[in-house]
């Protein structure tokens, strides 16, 4: 079975500064692809990044990035120039190609707060 | 354009009692997803409907748990005799297909309590 953990239940980080969550996961599929999820107190779920395995440069998108190490089975999410917007639920997904058929696996989860 | 909608956004029912939860997908997405969110959790998948092929209902956690889906439309899952450990948010998702670089469009979900 896949597994995801995100061993961080809560972060929190100064407005402007830089954090990172940390997500591994466990998976014996070579091909694969990795989300990051943001739940606002709204509940609504929002995509912030999504990584393929097969890719082996980084996604980014804006003040998002991951660090992806496949050989690790490591999944970090860096957000740059925090601010107050992104304080949030972060859960890290995983979704396989072959042997998992149509689920996602999800982590419990990393409660970021900003701090003003 | 419209995103996935969900109805009620609360529920409060009685240990016993059946409920209905539903979701309205985005318009033309043929994937649809429902988890189940217990407080402090993570996400947990409770079935899949692609088209009108045989959904997958491999996380439904018990028989009482059911779900509907009429072609690409709208989704009922139905809890029948309610239980307190299904006291949870219960997330519905669409996406455009299956392939697996679909991204997944959620609803703001269902909070069900059940005293």
């Amino acid at each position: 079975a896949q597994t995801v953990t995100q061993s961080q239940p809560e972060m929190s980080v100064q407005e402007a500064e830089t954090v990172t969550l940390s997500c591994t996961y466990d998976t014996s599929e070579n091909n694969y692809y990795l989300f990051w999820y943001k739940q606002p107190p709204s509940r609504q779920m929002i995509l912030v990044i999504r990584q393929e395995a097969y890719k082996q440069q980084n996604a980014t998108e804006n003040r998002f990035s991951v660090n992806f190490q496949k050989a690790a089975k490591s999944f970090s999410l860096k957000i740059s120039d925090s601010q107050l917007g992104d304080t949030a639920m972060y859960f890290c997904a995983f979704r396989g190609y072959l042997n998992t058929g149509n689920q996602f696996y999800f982590g419990t989860g990393t409660s970021l707060t900003v701090i003003p | 354009g419209a995103g996935v909608s969900q109805s009620p956004s609360n529920k409060v029912t009685e240990k016993g009692k059946d409920v209905e939860l539903r979701c309205d997908p985005i318009s033309g997405h043929t994937a649809l997803y429902w988890y189940r969110q217990r407080l402090g959790q993570g996400l947990e998948f409770l079935i899949y409907f692609q088209g009108n092929s045989a959904p997958d209902k491999s996380g439904l956690p018990s028989d009482r748990f059911s779900a509907e889906r009429t072609g690409e439309s709208v989704s009922t899952l139905t809890i029948q005799r309610t239980q307190q450990e299904d006291s949870a948010v219960y997330l519905c998702a669409s996406s455009q297909g299956v392939a697996e670089t679909e991204t997944q469009y959620f609803g703001p979900g269902t909070r069900l309590l059940v005293l």
